[in-house]
Formats: C-alpha cells, sequence, structure tokens
C-alpha cells in the first residue's frame, strides 16, 4: 500500500529546535514529485506550511524550512513557540495511484 | 481572501449515500488553474485523499473509493460537492475539502502531480450509523 512514514510524534523545548522526517518509496517521493507539508490543528482548517519540498507560502515564518532526499524529506522548526504545538503532515503524488498519499501525521509537543 | 467550508448531515445511516457540500467564498471555482480535492481523516487514522476534479470536468479519484465517489460543481452557487454511495461505518471521518493550486511566483504548472493544497475548510464530521 502507498503511503508515507513519519514518527507519531517529537517533542521540544521553547526556542529549540526540532526535525520531523517523511519516508516515502520509489512510486511517491523515490521518484521524484514533489513533498509538501501540512500544520494542522484540531478543530481548524489545516494549513499549507511548506509546498515544493522547499517554498514557504506567503505568511508563513522562516522558522519552517523543508529539504528532501532520495525516498525522504523533512521539516524542520527552529525557535519553537508554544503556538508550534499541532500535528504535522507530509503529503506527495504517488503514481501507483495516481492520487496523494499522506503521512500518518506527527505530534509536536513543545515542552 | 479565499475561504472554503463544508457543509452536509453529520449523520448517514450504512448503505445510504453521503452528500457534502464546500461553499468557496472569496474566488470562483470556475476560474482556470484550480483543482478542488476532497479529504477526510477517520478517527485515529491518517489523511486520506478521496478525489479531485477540474470545473471543467476532468477528475482524479482515489482507486479504493472511485466506485462509490462523485464529485460535481454548481458554478452558479460557487459550490463543489462529494457524493459517496453505500457508506458503512468505515467512512466516518471528518471531510475536508481544499483547493488545489500548481501556480507560484514564477509560473504554473499543469501536470496534476504539480498541484498542492493551498487553502482548506475547516472540515466536518460525518458518522455513519443506524
Amino acid at each position: 500500500q502507498s503511503m508515507l512514514t513519519q514518527p507519531p510524534s517529537v517533542s521540544g523545548a521553547p526556542g529549540q529546535g526540532v526535525t520531523i522526517s517523511c519516508t516515502g518509496s520509489s512510486s511517491n517521493i523515490g521518484a521524484g514529485y514533489d513533498v509538501h507539508w501540512y500544520q494542522h490543528v484540531q478543530g481548524t482548517a489545516p494549513k499549507l506550511l511548506i509546498y515544493r519540498n522547499t517554498l514557504r507560502p506567503s505568511g508563513v515564518h522562516d522558522r519552517f524550512s523543508g529539504s528532501k532526499s532520495g525516498t525522504s524529506a523533512s521539516l524542520a522548526i527552529t525557535g519553537l513557540l508554544a503556538e508550534d504545538e499541532a500535528d504535522y503532515y507530509c503529503q506527495s503524488f504517488d503514481n501507483s495511484m495516481s492520487g496523494w498519499v499522506f503521512g500518518g501525521g506527527t505530534k509536536l509537543t513543545v515542552l | 481572501q479565499l475561504q472554503l467550508q463544508e457543509s452536509g448531515p453529520g449523520l448517514v445511516k450504512p448503505s445510504e449515500t453521503l452528500s457534502l457540500s464546500c461553499t468557496v467564498s472569496g474566488g470562483s471555482i470556475s476560474r482556470s488553474g484550480f483543482y478542488w480535492g476532497w479529504i477526510r481523516q477517520p478517527p485515529g487514522k491518517r489523511l486520506e485523499w478521496i478525489g479531485s476534479f477540474y470545473y471543467s470536468g476532468t477528475s482524479y479519484y482515489n482507486p479504493s473509493l472511485k466506485s462509490r465517489v462523485t464529485m460535481s460543481a454548481d458554478t452558479s452557487k460557487n459550490q463543489f460537492s462529494l457524493k459517496l454511495t453505500s457508506v458503512t461505518a468505515a467512512d466516518t471521518a471528518v471531510y475536508y475539502c481544499a483547493r488545489e493550486n500548481a501556480c507560484t511566483s514564477t509560473g504554473c504548472y499543469r501536470d496534476f502531480n504539480k498541484y498542492f493544497m493551498d487553502v482548506w475548510g475547516k472540515g466536518t464530521a460525518v458518522t455513519v450509523s443506524s
């Protein structure tokens, strides 16, 4: 089954940094398709955080950055703030289903 | 500012059809260059893409749901809708609508696999139960 794998949770103290990984396969990230990242606080609309692997939409702080290599991608968050507590999801295209696949989500806790 | 709002019944009986609408404000669904998509999240599970469609008719559906899904648009109401037939408890989820965009400051792509979901609704919870 096509899927992207993320760690269930990460945590960090205010001011510190964390990295969230997203591991795919040869039918999605490894095939060269872009990775997008979303921030989601339950009860609100998911927010686009990073698109096309490294690009930030207008209004997203540069504390958030994305990278991609091989069959994996990463989201880095520096200078953690309490407001960064949320679930983070990666997304990519999968050519075995000709559609979008999401990671399982990573819950960020700011200690 | 573009906003999306999902609406529909919160409770659907097994074997019936789930019908949801997404009302778009601050922009037209018939503007070229955008796909409009549906995504859901069952309790405790990951986001699952349901399908995406272009106002002129081109559609892409998740193969696992394709036989039960229909998407359409009502441009007069600036809404697009989702119909999911023969629902079971496994279809219980929060359903989101989203705009899919392929344009950046440097230009636009046409391939569906270059799109990204840049605006989402807050979601609507649907429970399938008798």
